[in-house]
C-alpha cells in the first residue's frame, strides 16, 4: 500500500491565486517528518518545506505553508500568490525514522502544477 | 560545485549492456539513497547506504546494484540494462540535521534502446 498519496495527478490555477496540493500519509510511527520538493521542467529537485510530527505549528516558508492535520493524516501544501514560475511537479515526501537515526525518505507520485497567466 | 554530482548526466545505452551511474557529495554525510523515476510514479528508493560499510535494498532493487566505494561516492550499476529500465535517476544524500531534507544530484538519464 502506499504510504504517501497524491490524488491530484495535475493542478491548474490563476496567476496570484492561492493553491492548495494535496498529500495524505500513513504510518504507524509516532515519529515522522513530512517533506515537501518541488521539480520544475529542467528536472532538478528542489525541497520546499518540511513538517516534523511533533511540531504544533504548521511549517511556513515565504509563500509555501504547509496545513499540517495529524489526525487526518494530511500534509497538504499551500503556496499563496501563484507565480507563473510556480509551474512544476511537485511531491510530497515522509521520512519514517529507523533507529540510530536514520530514516528511509518516501515518495508519493506527485502533483503537476500549470500556473495561468 | 554541486553538493552532489551525478555522471552522467545523460546515457542511450542497448539492451544488455553494463552500465554505470555514478555519484559523488561533498557534504561529508554517511547517507546516501539511489532513487529511480518514472512518469506517475514518482520517486522510487532503489539501494541505500548509512555507512561505507553498510548497503540496504530498497524498494526495487531488482535488477540493479550498487557499490560504496568511499563516504563520498555511491555507484550504482546495471549488469544487463533492459528497455524499462529506461528512467531518470537519482542519487541523494539526507541534511544531518534540522528535518533532514534531501540533498538531490541532477539526475542521470538513462535510455535503454
Amino acid at each position: 500500500a502506499q504510504k504517501i498519496t497524491q490524488t491530484q495527478p495535475g493542478m491548474f490555477v490563476q496567476e496570484k491565486e492561492a493553491v492548495t496540493l494535496d498529500c495524505t500519509y500513513d504510518t504507524s510511527d509516532q515519529s515522522y517528518g513530512l517533506f515537501w520538493y518541488k521539480q520544475p521542467s529542467s528536472g532538478e529537485m528542489i525541497f520546499l518545506i518540511y513538517q516534523g510530527s511533533y511540531d504544533e505549528q504548521n511549517a511556513t516558508e515565504g509563500r509555501y505553508s504547509l496545513n499540517f492535520q495529524k489526525a487526518r493524516k494530511s500534509a497538504n501544501l499551500v503556496i499563496s500568490a501563484s507565480q507563473l514560475g510556480d509551474s512544476a511537479m511537485y511531491f510530497c515526501a515522509m521520512r519514517e525514522d529507523l533507529s540510530g537515526g536514520s530514516y528511509i525518505p518516501t515518495f508519493g507520485r506527485g502533483t503537476s502544477l500549470i500556473v495561468h497567466p | 560545485d554541486a553538493d552532489v554530482t551525478q555522471t552522467p548526466r545523460n546515457r542511450i545505452t542497448k539492451t544488455g549492456k553494463r552500465i554505470m551511474l555514478e555519484c559523488s557529495q561533498t557534504k561529508g554525510h554517511d547517507r546516501m539513497y539511489w532513487y529511480r523515476q518514472d512518469p506517475g510514479l514518482g520517486l522510487r528508493l532503489i539501494y541505500y547506504s548509512f555507512d561505507v560499510k553498510d548497503i540496504n535494498k530498497g524498494e526495487i532493487s531488482d535488477g540493479y546494484s550498487v557499490s560504496r566505494q568511499a563516504q563520498a561516492k555511491f555507484s550504482l550499476s546495471l549488469e544487463s540494462a533492459i528497455p524499462n529500465q529506461t528512467a531518470l535517476y537519482f542519487c541523494a544524500t539526507p541534511e544531518t540535521g534540522g528535518g533532514g531534507e534531501l540533498f538531490f544530484g541532477e539526475g542521470s538519464r538513462l535510455t535503454v534502446l
